[in-house]
């Protein structure tokens, strides 16, 4: 069981390029979700999804599409980079078990753009 | 909105002393779950508290949801080397959709 796996784990990019952060998950979670975390200010949901082909905003969407045509893929694009992006990317995932909300967490994508 | 503020941002602590951490919250949560980030990972679920004034512990940790259900805390007893990170709290409201709202995290570090 490989859990949430990110890819790729560093990236630098110019201002404007655009790019995708891929996430996969293999444990069949219905829910997924794309947070950045910067220092001192904890994590912050940029968008998530409750299943196949469902796909809504978080708290910092601007910038940033997601798509979720599989179960097991969430991938997050960047459509023109900014330096404001520079973050550590991390994708989430969890399964609806009554009140149980522990998500799994990938291992993160740091992200600098110059 | 929902605000989460969690301390001490930061513990500077000798190897073997108890540590205490904090979050409180402007609104009714109905979960709380406390995570670890080590350097270079993502958060790793520790505890996770579904009812009022309920104590769970795991391990040296033990962790709170509070009466009024606006805060939670976690203490960690004779720590060790490997319990430095990043420390945060989540907490999560009824009808949410299982989002979560994040504390800003508490660094702890051993002193040499």
């Amino acid at each position: 069981n490989a859990g949430v796996t990110q890819t790729p784990k560093f990236q630098v990019l110019k201002t404007g390029q655009s790019m995708t952060l891929q996430c996969a998950q293999d444990m069949n979670h219905e829910y997924m979700s794309w947070y950045r975390q910067d220092p001192g200010m904890g994590l912050r949901l940029i968008h998530y999804s409750v299943g196949a082909g469902i796909t809504d905003q978080g708290e910092v969407p601007n910038g940033y599409n997601v798509s979720r045509s599989t179960t097991e893929d969430f991938p997050l694009r960047l459509l023109s980079a900014a330096p404001s992006q520079t973050s550590v990317y991390f994708c989430a995932s969890t399964n609806n078990r009554g009140d149980y909300y522990g998500y799994t967490f990938g291992s993160g994508t740091r992200l600098t753009v110059v | 909105g929902q605000q989460l503020n969690q301390s001490p941002q930061s513990m500077f602590i000798q190897e073997g002393e108890d540590v205490s951490m904090n979050c409180t919250s402007s609104s009714i949560f109905n979960t709380w779950l406390w995570y670890k980030q080590d350097p270079g990972e993502g958060p790793v679920l520790l505890i996770a508290l579904y009812k009022a004034g309920e104590l769970t512990s795991n391990g040296r940790l033990t962790a709170q949801f509070g009466i009024t259900r606006k805060d939670s805390f976690l203490n960690i007893s004779a720590s060790i080397p490997s319990d430095v990170g990043i420390y945060f709290c989540a907490g999560q409201g009824r009808g949410s959709n299982y989002q979560l709202i994040w504390g800003a995290g508490t660094k702890l570090i051993i002193k040499p």
